[in-house]
Formats: C-alpha cells, sequence, structure tokens
C-alpha cells in the first residue's frame, strides 16, 4: 500500500517568503507528526496531529511556523517569512494511532528539502 | 546536556563482524526506546523498538536497554556493507505522547 507521501521534494525559496510544505499520511493513520533534520543532526520534533487537533506543538520554533490537519488526514506545515535558518529536509510520519502503545510505529515519508536563499 | 547522545562516528566495522551502536539518554521516566536506520538522503525506518529491560532479538539486531543507566545499544551481528548508514537513537517519554526525540545519530560504514 501506499506510504506517507509529501509535497513538494525540493522547495527553493528566497528570505521572507512564505511557504507551504504538504504530507499525506497513510490512509487510516490517525496520529501524524511533523519533524525537521538540519544536516548532521537527528530528526526534531515539531508537532503532532491525533486526529483533527493539535495535540503537542511544543516544538515549533517561534510563531512563524504554523501547521493544520482540517479534516483529520491530510497536514499542511505553514513557514512565514521564511529565514535562512529554516532551511531543513521537514519530515512527515504518521502512525496508527497515538494511543500510548509502545509499539506504535511511525512511519516517515520522503521529506521536502526547504531552501531559503 | 542532550536528552539523547550518540557518538556522531564514524563507525568503521569489517564486513561479518559485530557493530555496537550505543545511546544514552538523560530523562529517567523515559518509557520507549527506538532504533532506526537512514541511508543517505532517505527517510528513517524503524530497525527495533524496545521498552523493557535486558535484550531483544530480531535476525542479525539486538536492541539492549538498561534503564537503571540510561543506556540502550543495538548489535548487529554479522555485519553487511548494506547495513551502511546513519543510525538514529529515539526515545518516547512518557506514554501518550509519542513525539520522538532523536540523537544525533552514528554513522556506520561496514568495509568488505
Amino acid at each position: 500500500g501506499a506510504g506517507v507521501s509529501q509535497t513538494p521534494s525540493n522547495k527553493v525559496t528566497e528570505k521572507g517568503k512564505y511557504v507551504e510544505l504538504r504530507c499525506d499520511p497513510i490512509s487510516g493513520h490517525t496520529a501524524l507528526y511533523w519533524y525537521r533534520q538540519s544536516l548532521g543532526q537527528g530528526p526534531e520534533f515539531l508537532i503532532y496531529f491525533q486526529g483533527t487537533g493539535a495535540a503537542d506543538d511544543s516544538g515549533l520554533p517561534n510563531d512563524r511556523f504554523f501547521a493544520v490537519r482540517p479534516e483529520g488526514s491530510v497536514s499542511t506545515l505553514k513557514i512565514q517569512r521564511t529565514e535562512r535558518g529554516d532551511s531543513a529536509v521537514y519530515l512527515c510520519a504518521s502512525s496508527l494511532t497515538s494511543s500510548g502503545l509502545a509499539d506504535n510505529e511511525q512511519f516517515f515519508g520522503p521529506g521536502t528539502r526547504l531552501t531559503v536563499l | 546536556q542532550k536528552e539523547v547522545e550518540q557518538n556522531s562516528g564514524p563507525l568503521s566495522v569489517p564486513e561479518g563482524a559485530i557493530a555496537s551502536l550505543n545511546c544514552t539518554y538523560s530523562d529517567r521516566g523515559s518509557q520507549s526506546f527506538f532504533w532506526y536506520r537512514q541511508y543517505s538522503g532517505k527517510s528513517p525506518e524503524l530497525i527495533m523498538f524496545i521498552y523493557s529491560n535486558g535484550d531483544k532479538e530480531d535476525g542479525r539486531f539486538t536492541a539492549q536497554l538498561n534503564k537503571a543507566s540510561q543506556y540502550v545499544s543495538l548489535l548487529i551481528r554479522d555485519s553487511q556493507p548494506s547495513d551502511s548508514a546513519t543510525y538514529l537513537c529515539a526515545v518516547i517519554s512518557n506514554f501518550g505522547n509519542e513525539k520522538l526525540t532523536f540523537g544525533t545519530g552514528t554513522r556506520l560504514t561496514i568495509i568488505p
């Protein structure tokens, strides 16, 4: 079956511009996570959704970052007034549920590589 | 102190030998522990998870957890060139909040 998909795969933008990154989770997965990964680092948590609501947005670095999941499926990560420091690979993951089970595997998408010039 | 620490490597191991990857974590209340493999330019994929003290084996992979020492490791037996990748240790601190906290990863190279 289809895995997690993310679009675009690459995005180059100029400093100060607005960008949207899209994530399509695995069908039926209720939990969706956004991480970002800088070169040479592990993924860093940004936000996760259980259904339509943001269960934890403590990883969003500042108010320029916002994410939505209006129908409990597709999610969009929105970055306003982009800065060069926002350049990274943005990873989306989904899991069947967020039930507290230790073996609830998160499946990662291929990522969107964002470059801010 | 970082929440999850790994030796960044690179770690070079001859083909057929045992590769040993180590991870320490700072939150003593952490509940679940994961090892992900990430090939260059690709996304992480889950190799193993463990949440009880002791060893857990799956094929050539063994995860070891010692909560008293806040230490988790991954052993790869009979290392193959295809095992060359970055291995990420990740931790879930609280049941009910499934966000993963990752280490920086250890780059492993298997030498044919």
